[in-house]
């Protein structure tokens, strides 16, 4: 069965500080990968998604990226983190083709900017 | 994708049947209609999806209307938890195609 993982579970970093959340997926092979965040009191907001190795497509202007270095792994980065960073960053999957998408989550990031 | 409205929260009574409303008039033929919840600190967890049957599964039903302008999620005997917020998403069934959260329905179900 697959299985996806977010690391870490939470996270306290300062302002300007950089930042580097992994997420990893067992069990497939080509997914779609996706970061979110929701910050407190929101609803989800999609910040990249990835198609294949080497592919990100950002969905808004920010100060984060991420990068897909292998198959199954997604990375979100930050040079300088503000404070409007702090959220809860989640990683998600969905296969690639079949007859529907599903987007499975990881369990989260818990993200605070001080 | 289509943009969907839900109310902001509702309210259930323990082993009561939950029916959450959702308003998608802007849907397009080839649309699906997916229901996720997110209970508090948790990832979302996918529910069900439709395209215009109505469905079910071990979690819930899914009915859609004929004119597919609007769908209920019915949890039918609520548990306390199933106390999350609920996300109503319209999508195309396109591969990389991703999901757009609103801001959801917090049902709170109580004892």
């Amino acid at each position: 069965s697959q299985t996806i993982h977010q690391w870490p579970a939470t996270l306290v970093q300062p302002v300007g500080s950089p930042l580097s959340l992994e997420c990893t997926v067992e069990g497939t092979s080509n997914p779609n990968l996706y970061w979110y965040r929701q910050a407190a009191g929101r609803g989800l907001q999609l910040l990249f998604y990835s198609v294949g190795i080497g592919q990100i497509s950002s969905e808004v202007p920010q100060n984060l990226s991420a990068s897909r270095p292998q198959d199954r792994q997604f990375i979100l980065s930050s040079k300088k983190l503000l404070l409007s960073d702090s959220g809860f960053y989640l990683c998600a999957w969905s296969p690639l083709g079949g007859s529907y998408n599903e987007q499975f989550f990881g369990p989260g990031t818990r993200l605070t900017v001080l | 994708d289509a943009k969907t409205t839900q109310p902001t929260s509702m309210d259930c009574a323990e082993g009561r049947a939950a029916n959450l409303p959702c308003n998608h008039s802007t849907i397009s033929g080839n649309e699906y209609v997916y229901w996720y919840r997110q209970i508090h600190s948790q990832g979302p967890q996918y529910i069900i999806h439709g395209l215009k049957n109505n469905e079910t599964n071990e979690m819930a039903s899914l009915i859609i209307t004929e004119d597919r302008k609007s769908s209920t999620l019915i949890l039918p005997h609520a548990t306390l938890r199933d106390t999350a917020v609920y996300y109503c998403i319209v999508k195309q069934e396109t591969s990389g195609s991703r999901l757009t959260f609103g801001e959801g329905t917090q049902l709170t179900v109580n004892p």
